[in-house]
């Protein structure tokens, strides 16, 4: 059993470059999360989808881009890669008021 | 703005002995609060879940209490152990445009030494 998983676990970018973060859940969940945690600070919500093809922005979306064309799957794209959006970017997804259930992260430096 | 604390300074403690982690928040009504376990280079693991009408919740030699009053939270390990040694974090919870929103604190790091 999987769970949720993230590819690639690291990356390094340089300004300017595009690149998609994968997430895959074999849970059946209806719901996907981003998040980025970075240091001192709380995981903080970039987009989410409730279900197939349905996104929504969460608390810090600029600069990101999201799909959900299949129900296990939820993509984060990077169109133009900025120092700002070095971080450490996590997955997760859950049922309706269940406990989410997180990916390992991916490290992602941008120089 | 919503806010929400924990303590940023690690909390170390004695093999056997009670660690308790506080999580204060300000400006928010969580309908429930959920606690997890963060090891170095993993993601979140979910532990307990308490709901805005429940006072306390126990799992094994985990205890979390939650007093909407004083908009704390306080996790509790008992009869703590090395393999303990994790960052925890606090995130407050509510449905909100369908989905369960969550707000994270930072975290607070525990060492537990033999």
């Amino acid at each position: 059993n999987a769970g949720v998983t993230q590819t690639p676990k690291f990356r390094v970018l340089k300004t300017g470059q595009s690149m998609t973060l994968l997430c895959a859940q074999d849970m059946n969940h209806e719901y996907m999360y981003w998040y980025r945690q970075d240091p001192g600070m709380g995981l903080r919500l970039i987009h989410y989808s409730v279900g197939e093809g349905t996104t929504a922005k969460g608390e810090v979306p600029d600069g990101y881009n999201v799909s959900r064309l299949k129900k296990q799957n939820f993509l984060l794209g990077l169109e133009s890669a900025a120092p700002s959006q070095t971080s450490v970017y996590f997955c997760a997804s859950s049922d309706t008021g269940r406990p989410q259930h997180f990916g390992d992260g991916t490290r992602l430096s941008i120089l | 703005s919503q806010k929400i604390e924990q303590n940023s300074e690690a909390l170390n403690i004695q093999e056997g002995k009670t660690a308790t982690l506080t999580c204060n928040y300000t400006n928010y009504s969580p309908a429930y609060l959920q606690w997890y376990r963060q090891d170095p280079g993993r993601g979140p693991v979910f532990l307990l879940l308490i709901r805005e009408n429940e006072k306390e919740k126990r799992k094994e030699r985990l205890k979390v209490t939650f007093d909407t009053t004083l908009k704390q939270s306080l996790f509790h390990i008992t009869a703590s152990q090395p393999a303990d040694s994790a960052t925890y974090l606090c995130a407050l919870g509510a449905v909100s445009g369908g989905y369960n929103k969550l707000i994270f604190g930072a975290g607070t790091r525990l060492a537990v030494h033999p």
